[in-house]
């Protein structure tokens, strides 16, 4: 079976421009999640939809949306790029979530954005 | 507010060591959810244990152990006889089933390094 695909798997954009990350669940799971990791550090959260529905938001600006589509798939779009948003994305999907939250989430390979 | 420390940023061993990785967390609920994750260089989180706040049961997995002590709010993590193999960045990770869905609160990270 597949795991959790994410596409491109590299991208360079320049300051100001917006980026569509893609993200494939895992065949069966309805929740995705979204993790920014910078260099050296350990992964953030940054949303969580289930159902097509946002179910969580982490500490990050509105430049940063997300949806998810009738199959489960999800896109992560960042706009204004800044120099600061270079960092590996991470893209989780689980089963459900809160009713089955000791559920581990399985995470993708990343895509990883650089900013110049 | 969670929060996760992991101390330890770096930890070089020699192969067939014993190495144990420390995990400290804060949270105000009672019932929460621990997580390990390897990180190896390829960029995955390949998810390794989970464990909720009521069973403080140790847990061993072939080479792997773990350590949950509540008193302390550690979650502690040992590889006996450590391989090349499992160099990798270490997370551990918390999460609340009052917090958004299943969002995990990550630590920074342990970078374990094994030489041969």
């Amino acid at each position: 079976d597949a795991g959790v695909t994410q596409s491109p798997t590299h991208l360079i954009k320049t300051r100001g421009q917006h980026v569509t990350l893609r993200c494939s669940p895992i065949s069966g799971h309805k929740s995705v999640s979204w993790y920014q990791q910078v260099l050296g550090q350990g992964p953030q959260f940054i949303f969580q939809y289930y159902e097509k529905e946002e179910r969580g938001r982490g500490n990050f600006p509105d430049r940063f949306s997300a949806r998810q589509f009738p199959n489960y798939s999800s896109e992560l779009n960042v706009n204004a790029l800044l120099l600061g948003d270079s960092a590996l994305y991470l893209c989780a999907s689980s089963f459900k979530y809160l009713d089955r939250v000791d559920q581990p989430q399985h995470f993708g390979d990343g895509t990883r954005l650089s900013i110049l | 507010a969670q929060k996760v420390t992991q101390a330890q940023t770096e930890i070089s061993v020699v192969e067939k060591e014993d190495v144990t990785l420390d995990c400290v967390y804060e949270t105000r609920d009672t019932t929460y959810y621990l997580f390990w994750y390897k990180q190896p260089p390829s960029g995955e989180l390949v998810f390794l244990i989970r464990r909720n706040s009521f069973d403080e049961q140790n847990e061993i997995s072939g080479r792997y152990s773990w350590n949950f002590q509540k008193s302390t709010s550690s979650f502690n993590f040992t590889i006996t006889a450590s391989q090349v193999v499992d160099s990798a960045v270490y997370f551990c990770a918390l999460s609340d089933p009052n917090n958004a869905g299943n969002m995990l609160t990550f630590g920074g990270g342990t970078r374990l390094m094994v030489k041969p």
